[in-house]
């Protein structure tokens, strides 16, 4: 148990469908990430907020849209995916980005998606 | 960008025995952390360690930051010691604040 929950676990949507990914962070860290692990590649960093503000965004499609309503919560939307968007999702907070040991990453389980 | 290479990619050991995973790195970075990943895809932070040595237990990790790299000691495995060693860096120069770089990891397989 790293202090980092997600929901679902897994999730099988059609190209046409409208989920979400949640994650949730018990550890009162104010830096929160989204990552992708697709077979065969090295993670991916998506999204990076602080202090519920983007400030990374690495090239990523628009049909993934994060939010993140507060310190504690982040979700990821998807819209019209691809099949080449199925992957694994994982969740990561740390402390903060000011450098040094608060930059700990702390993972969620993640969520296994896959797009049919 | 910075470019992490881990060795070997593959590794198998029969439970009791003693191993190192190197990680490389191609600058000078300020973040270097271990991670190891279950069977099932939980990653767990195992060490901060942009320079110097630790030690936790039966794993330690060395990094040697003027040489760009780091290795993870893992003695006397178990078989849950099994899964991905991942290793993370961000370079000195540039970037995104909290911008880690991954490896491909290092799969261990220990048996019993």
């Amino acid at each position: 148990e790293t202090g980092v929950t997600q929901t679902p676990r897994h999730l099988v949507m059609g190209m046409t469908n409208k989920k979400s990914l949640k994650c949730e962070q018990h550890l009162g860290h104010n830096a929160m990430y989204w990552y992708k692990q697709s077979a065969k590649k090295p993670l991916e960093l998506m999204f990076v907020y602080s202090l519920e503000e983007r400030v990374e965004n690495n090239s990523v499609p628009s049909r993934f849209s994060p939010e993140c309503p507060n310190s504690s919560h982040l979700f990821l939307h998807l819209h019209t995916l691809q099949p080449e968007d199925s992957a694994l999702y994982l969740c990561a907070s740390s402390q903060g980005l000011a450098g040094g040991r608060k930059e700990t990453q702390y993972f969620g389980p993640g969520t296994r998606l896959l797009v049919l | 960008g910075i470019q992490v290479e881990q060795s070997p990619p593959d590794l198998i050991l029969q439970e009791g025995a003693n191993s190192t995973l190197r990680c490389n790195f191609s600058d000078s970075v300020n973040n270097l952390q271990w991670f190891h990943q279950n069977p099932w895809g939980q990653l767990i932070n195992l060490f901060y360690i942009p320079s110097g040595t630790k030690q936790n237990g039966r794993l330690s990790a060395t990094t040697v930051a003027t040489e760009r790299y780091s290795l993870l000691y893992i003695s006397s495995s178990q078989t849950t010691d099994s899964g991905v060693y991942f290793c993370a860096v961000r370079a000195n120069y540039g970037g995104s604040q909290g911008n880690l770089i991954f490896g491909k990891g290092t799969k261990l397989s220990v048996k019993p």
